[in-house]
């Protein structure tokens, strides 16, 4: 049941350039979309976060973008260092509360290259 | 805030025995989570946890698996009879400081990685 997708399993992008990271949906319930980066060894942290009624929100070098009729949100990353290299995981919610579990993506590995 | 801490880090056990995982999420939290990543695959919700009852839990959660918050502090994933496909990384979550409101993220322990040998 693949409700949350990541199509791209890596991508490698040279450091200062800007990285994206796609995720598309199909349950338009989902009300709440958030941006995990986990390293090896260690749990998912979080990153960002959007609500369905914003098309996009920013927080220093992470913007999120939201398409509700495309059912896609995508990370922008901007400038990528080194130590942005890791496995991002887009997850949703279908609200709060104890409706608040998150659905997970299977994951981009990004690779920033010096 | 304080991190959420899981012990232990690594965890091999023999098929058909019973594994206790541990987390350590502070008290004053209402909503706990329990999701596991089998190697490769993605995160899956197994179960979540409010006021000290179980609000939610996935088709992962069977009658295998149990929740509690037995000191108000520690909450723990028992497995009564591990089976090799049980062999998984097992995360801890809580909710912050606004409830279980997913804009403002849920903080992840670092995980336990069983291995049912």
């Amino acid at each position: 049941d693949q409700q949350v997708k990541q199509n791209s399993p890596s991508l490698s992008v040279q450091e200062g350039r800007i990285s994206i990271l796609n995720c598309d949906y199909t349950n338009s319930m989902f009300d709440y979309f958030l941006w995990y980066k986990k390293y090896p060894a260690e749990g998912p942290t979080f990153l960002i976060s959007i609500s369905s009624i914003k098309d996009k929100n920013e927080d220093g070098r992470f913007t999120v973008f939201l398409n509700k009729s495309a059912k896609h949100l995508s990370l922008h990353i901007v400038p990528s260092q080194p130590g942005d290299s890791a496995v991002y995981f887009c997850a949703a919610s279908m609200g709060v509360g104890t409706a608040s579990k998150l659905t997970f993506g299977t994951g981009t590995r990004l690779q920033v290259t010096l | 805030e304080p991190e959420v801490t899981q012990t232990p880090s690594h965890q091999v056990t023999q098929m058909g025995q019973e594994v206790i995982l541990r987390c350590v999420p502070i008290s004053n939290h209402l909503y706990f989570y329990w999701y596991r990543q089998i190697l490769g695959q993605k995160v899956e919700f197994l179960v979540s946890f409010y006021n000290n009852e179980i609000s939610e839990k996935s088709e992962i959660f069977d009658d295998q698996f149990s929740v509690e918050r037995p000191d108000g502090s520690n909450f723990t994933l028992k497995i009564r009879s591990t089976k090799l496909e049980d062999s998984a990384m097992y995360f801890c979550a809580r909710g912050n400081n606004r409830g279980a409101n997913p804009l403002y993220g849920y903080t992840f322990g670092s995980g336990t990685r069983l291995t049912v040998v």
